[in-house]
């Protein structure tokens, strides 16, 4: 079965501080990607970052890296200098090549507090 | 924005009613998703059509009703919901299916109330 947790529901950060959220996900797949979305409230889900399963470099944009394990199917998402437009809920995800359907997990709800 | 546009962003309709939830996307992509959102559970998809026809259709009840008249639009008629049909609906396009496609753009939901 193909499954994503996210086991942190809430969680909270003091401005321009660092937070990681925690995904683990479960695939017999060996290629796919990997992915972390954002949902602010009341707006749009939009892609924060990308990870491809066959590239051992962790992916980075800007504030956002991740900290990629395939063999421990870990997939955390650090967030660094955190900023009040940080707070979200935070959705991992991926894809295999195999199949066609991303699969979600039940999200995080990241706020930042001044 | 996203490209991915969806009317109404709210609504709230009786179990006898029958009402379209609507998604346009303006970025050329030839996949578009219906996913459903309930709090603390992961997205549930609905549907996905690819190149305007539909490829996958996960069990939803026949209470929902796809359509995809053009590669740019995307509709889900709604007849005779249930309370616990109340969620946000969100609509995604990518360039190509699945894994080709590697990134999904989503609209910003119709929070549906059923009353």
């Amino acid at each position: 079965a193909q499954t994503v947790t996210q086991s942190q529901p809430e969680m909270s950060v003091q401005e321009a501080e660092t937070v990681t959220l925690s995904c683990t996900y479960d695939t017999s797949e060996n290629n796919y990607y990997l992915f972390w979305y954002k949902q602010p409230p009341s707006r749009q889900m939009i892609l924060v970052i990308r990870q491809e399963a066959y590239k051992q470099q962790n992916a980075t944009e800007n504030r956002f890296s991740v900290n990629f394990q395939k063999a421990a199917k870990s997939f955390s998402l650090k967030i660094s200098d955190s900023q009040l437009g940080d707070t979200a809920m935070y959705f991992c995800a991926f894809v295999t090549n195999t199949g066609n359907q991303f699969y979600f997990g039940t999200g995080t709800s990241l706020t930042v507090i001044p | 924005e996203t490209g991915v546009t969806q009317t109404p962003r709210h609504l709230v309709m009786g179990m006898t009613n029958k009402k379209s939830l609507k998604c346009e996307q303006h970025l050329g992509h030839n996949a578009m998703y219906w996913y459903k959102q309930s709090a603390k559970k992961p997205l549930e998809l609905m549907f996905v059509y690819s190149l305007e026809e539909r490829v996958e259709n996960n069990s939803v009840p026949s209470r929902f009703s796809p359509e995809c008249p053009n590669s740019s639009h995307l509709f889900l008629h709604l007849h005779t919901l249930q309370p616990e049909d109340s969620a946000l609906y969100l609509c995604a396009s990518s360039q190509a299916w699945g894994f080709k496609s590697n990134e999904q753009f989503f609209g910003p939901g119709t929070r549906l109330t059923v009353l």
